[in-house]
């Protein structure tokens, strides 16, 4: 199917853990974000990527990695997870300064 | 550099009557500017874009905004509201200056009252 998926929607963890949000766009849109979404703060950015192996932090880096091998995927790596880190994750794709298009967002909460 | 600012957190209006939902930007370079929704546990959609064409930019289900490059905004605006307008609304902005990121604003959210 066309579009920019995201999977897991829900995930459950503990603190310490490492989770892996994916992401995955079907348009070969050069550019992908990574947003959080919590309350009082709308859209924060977290990392982004111009292009397959060209990443670049965004307003809230620290406590996450990302990847981008090939240009469709673009995961999004917590290495160790705090509770703090518990939101609502949105992955984006455009083409340059343009329209995004948003995934359906994950839900984490980390217990 | 790059910033926006929605200027009211909260907006609510009865069914039927204009909506209103202002947004200021500050920019470097010529910006694009759009407004995304989001309903209740939703990602967020496009409503309209603003990049260096018209001013006056009409959008999906009745929505148009106006940039006005003297008074830096983009408001977005509709002559009626519906019930099923009620949702978050974000102002973003982006320019060429910024690599292709965007800077969001913290959001309004729109209430309709029947």
């Amino acid at each position: 199917d066309a579009g920019i998926t995201q999977s897991p929607r829900y995930k459950i963890t503990e603190t310490g853990r490492q989770v892996t949000l994916m992401c995955h766009q079907t348009w070969s849109h050069s550019y992908m974000f990574w947003y959080r979404q919590d309350l009082g703060h709308g859209l924060r950015l977290i990392y982004y990527s111009a292009a397959a192996d060209i990443t670049d932090k965004g307003e809230v880096p620290d406590g996450y990695v990302v990847s981008r091998s090939k240009t469709e995927n673009f995961p999004l790596t917590l290495e160790s997870a705090t509770r703090s880190q518990t939101s609502v994750y949105f992955c984006a794709s455009s083409d340059e300064v343009d329209e995004q298009f948003f995934g359906p967002g994950t839900r984490l909460t980390v217990l | 550099a790059q910033s926006v600012t929605q200027l009211d957190s909260h907006v609510s209006v009865s069914e039927g009557t204009p909506v209103l939902l202002r947004c200021n930007y500050s920019s470097s370079y010529s910006p694009s500017l759009f407004w995304y929704v989001q309903h209740p546990n939703k990602g967020l959609q496009l409503l309209l874009k603003y990049t260096s064409a018209a001013t006056l930019v009409k959008g999906i289900n009745g929505f148009e905004a106006e940039f006005k490059k003297s008074e830096t905004s983009f408001h977005l605006t509709k002559p009626s509201a519906h019930m099923s307008d009620a949702a978050e609304y974000f102002c973003v902005v982006s320019d060429l200056g910024n690599a292709g990121k965007s800077t969001f604003g913290d959001g309004t959210t729109l209430t309709v009252k029947p």
